[in-house]
């Protein structure tokens, strides 16, 4: 059965604060996705890694970066936390070349 | 470039009763859409995909919907409604990239609501 984890459901930080959200696929996906959620505005896309050390800017890059160091693993890294980074975070999973993306249960973060 | 209209953020219906959740694409070609669901604190689920095979796609949980071209609408459709039903739902299309990735455009959402 597909399977992507994220490390936290639930993540309260203060402003400044460097901030890692980890995720992980078991599925030998090359592709891996991170969004973030917010009411009304649906998912956007903020990065994306289509193999190792590979990665390209999504819509809403700013304030972002990530790391893929191993193929299971794309983190998510807030430099320094704000409080309008308040939101949901949802990491996805592909195969190369597919289109199904397979979610996360995500994690929600308050920046204070 | 590709986008996604859902034309209701709330739904709000009765149980047994049917279901439409409406959704309008904007695309250059042919295009791959997807319905996904969330439930209250859960990461999102595949319902039904479209991929240019037949029109009417059925899905998961009793879902389905229908690719018009000539309304270039993929709205989602259920006939009798359940209470596990209430959830937020996203209508999605599939934007193919030269590098040979593919990156999913999200509608808004819909909030459906099921009353007893």
């Amino acid at each position: 059965d597909v399977k992507v984890t994220q490390s936290s459901r639930y993540l309260v930080k203060r402003t400044g604060e460097k901030v890692f959200l980890e995720c992980v696929q078991d599925m030998d996906h090359e592709n891996m996705f991170w969004y973030r959620q917010d009411p009304g505005l649906g998912l956007r896309l903020i990065y994306f890694s289509y193999d190792v050390k590979m990665k390209e800017k999504g819509d809403i890059p700013e304030g972002y970066s990530v790391s893929r160091e191993k193929k299971e693993r794309f983190s998510l890294i807030l430099e320094s936390a704000s409080t309008n980074q308040t939101s949901m975070y949802l990491c996805a999973s592909s195969p190369w070349g597919g289109e199904t993306q397979y979610f996360g249960p995500g994690t929600r973060l308050l920046v204070l | 470039a590709q986008s996604v209209t859902q034309l209701d953020s709330h739904v709000s219906v009765s149980e047994g009763t049917p279901v439409l959740l409406r959704c309008n694409y904007s695309s250059s070609y042919s295009p791959s859409l997807f319905w996904y669901v969330q439930h209250p604190n859960k990461g999102l689920q595949l319902l039904l995909k479209y991929t240019s095979a037949a029109t009417l796609v059925k899905g998961i949980n009793g879902f389905e919907a229908e690719f018009k071209k000539s309304e270039t609408s993929f709205h989602l459709t259920k006939p009798s409604a359940h209470m596990s039903d209430a959830a937020e739902y996203f209508c999605v299309v599939s934007e193919r990239n030269p590098g040979g990735y593919n990156k999913l455009i999200f509608g808004a959402g819909t909030r459906l609501a099921v009353h007893p």
